[in-house]
């Protein structure tokens, strides 16, 4: 079956360390984005990328870092710069080639400051 | 102003109540534009994408208004399992914004 698998499912973080979220793909998407979502709150863009080798930041890159070194995969790092990191993180992908395709979330990943 | 504004909601109907929500977006140049269904503590999930023409499936019709920026959602004979946030998006090239969703419980 295709689809995208984030893992892990949750994740705690301790002051001042990194973290990385695991975003992969089946679906031969070009395009991967990493939205974070707050309780009772919209999805909000952290990174995207359209194409591998290449990304750009969103709405609120402060505090995150990402590699696009192969087209299946989109990780995301939490830095320690990052104060309030407890979130629920969604990894998404989209076809670009019909600028009428909708984007696929995997079941995302739910991360606590310990 | 946010770039993809919904009515706030909260929705709270009957079961077999028709309610519809509203989205209005400022980019004009927005490409592409679809509804998404949130459970709770889960991923959005696809519910329909929308045209200028209009868009039904089953229950759900969904429609966009070019001129006046907006999209909106229309659920006819609401079932309890129907209670979800959705989300309408819309997208240009390379980015998608989501908006904040609009929260809907039907009650028995």
């Amino acid at each position: 079956d295709g689809g995208i698998t984030q893992s892990p499912k949750y994740l705690f973080r301790k002051e001042g360390q990194n973290v990385t979220l695991s975003c992969e793909q089946n679906l031969n998407h070009d395009a991967m984005y990493w939205y974070r979502q707050d309780p009772g709150q919209g999805l909000r863009l952290i990174y995207y990328s359209q194409i591998v080798n290449d990304f750009q930041k969103g709405d609120i890159a402060e505090g995150y870092s990402v590699s696009r070194e192969k087209k299946e995969s989109f990780p995301l790092t939490v830095t320690s710069a990052q104060k309030n990191p407890t979130a629920f993180y969604l990894c998404a992908s989209r076809d670009e080639g019909s600028r009428a395709q909708p984007q696929h979330f995997g079941d995302g990943t739910r991360l606590s400051i310990l | 102003r946010k770039e993809v504004e919904q009515d706030p909601g909260p929705f709270n109907v009957p079961e077999g109540a028709t309610v519809a929500f509203n989205c209005t977006y400022s980019n004009s140049a927005s490409q592409s534009f679809f509804w998404y269904r949130q459970d709770c503590r889960k991923e959005p999930k696809l519910l329909m994408s929308v045209y200028s023409s209009g868009n039904e499936d089953g229950r759900f019709t969904a429609q966009l208004n070019r001129a006046s920026q907006y999209i909106s959602l229309l659920i006819r004979d609401s079932k309890l399992s129907d209670s979800a946030t959705y989300l309408c998006v819309v997208n240009w090239t390379g980015k998608s914004t989501f908006g904040d969703g609009t929260t809907l419980t039907v009650k028995p």
